[in-house]
């Protein structure tokens, strides 16, 4: 079974500062795929960055990035130069890589971030 | 905006009702995926259906059901409603449904069900 552990329940930042959000995940298997998502206080999930097991280079979009460290299952999301619309709930995500047909998402319970002016 | 699209955004019912909630995917996304967002549970995977037919199931509840259309639109039916079936339900689409890739999953806007 795949689980995801959020371990910060809520975080603070400057505007303008870098912030890491933690996750740290356990699966059994060999290909996988790890999902950042973004829920703002409207409610919807906004996809933000995608890391396969197998890619040798950590994740960029934009101001996004992911930090993987595989043999330590972690794969934190470091969002740069934050602003003030980054306050909002971030979700860690896993997906089943490779054959078979479990293609959910396995999300943690999420961090809350609050960007201060 | 995802591209996705749910319908209703809000829903409020009573104890013992059915409902039914609708999705419609990104264009040329041929899978979908229902989640169940709630407090004590967190997001839940709950049904997946690719082109039509059921991929994978999740958490789904025997008093839900869902179907994916040849349009390729989706419905969750929820019946004999309980307190605790009160929740944000959200849809996803991705391309190709398979795990291969990213085949990121865009999610809707949710509908949002009370139940009383």
């Amino acid at each position: 079974a795949q689980k995801i552990t959020q371990t910060q329940p809520g975080m603070f930042v400057q505007e303008k500062e870098a912030v890491t959000l933690d996750c740290t995940y356990d699966t059994s298997d060999q290909s996988y795929g790890l999902f950042w998502y973004k829920q703002p206080s409207s409610g919807e999930m906004i996809f933000l960055i995608y890391q396969g097991s197998y890619d040798e280079q950590n994740a960029t979009e934009g101001r996004y990035s992911l930090n993987f460290q595989k043999a330590r299952k972690s794969a934190n999301l470091v969002i740069s130069a934050s602003q003030l619309g980054d306050s909002a709930m971030y979700f860690c995500a896993m997906r089943r890589g490779g054959g078979g047909s479990n293609y959910k998402l396995t999300f943690g319970k999420g961090t809350l971030l609050t960007v201060n002016p | 905006d995802s591209g996705v699209t749910q319908t209703p955004k809000h829903l409020i019912t009573a104890t013992g009702q059915r409902v039914t909630l609708r999705c419609s995917p990104r264009s040329g996304d041929l899978s979908v995926y229902w989640y169940q967002q709630s407090l004590d549970q967190g997001l839940q995977f709950l049904i997946q259906y690719y082109n039509g037919e059921e991929r994978a199931k999740g958490n789904i509840l025997e008093r839900f059901s869902a179907q994916q259309f040849p349009d390729l639109h989706s419905e969750l039916n929820l019946s004999s409603l309980e307190l605790g079936d009160s929740a944000l339900y959200f849809c996803a689409s991705s391309v190709r449904g398979e795990a291969s890739g990213s085949d990121e999953q865009f999610f809707g806007p949710g509908t949002r069900l009370t139940v009383l």
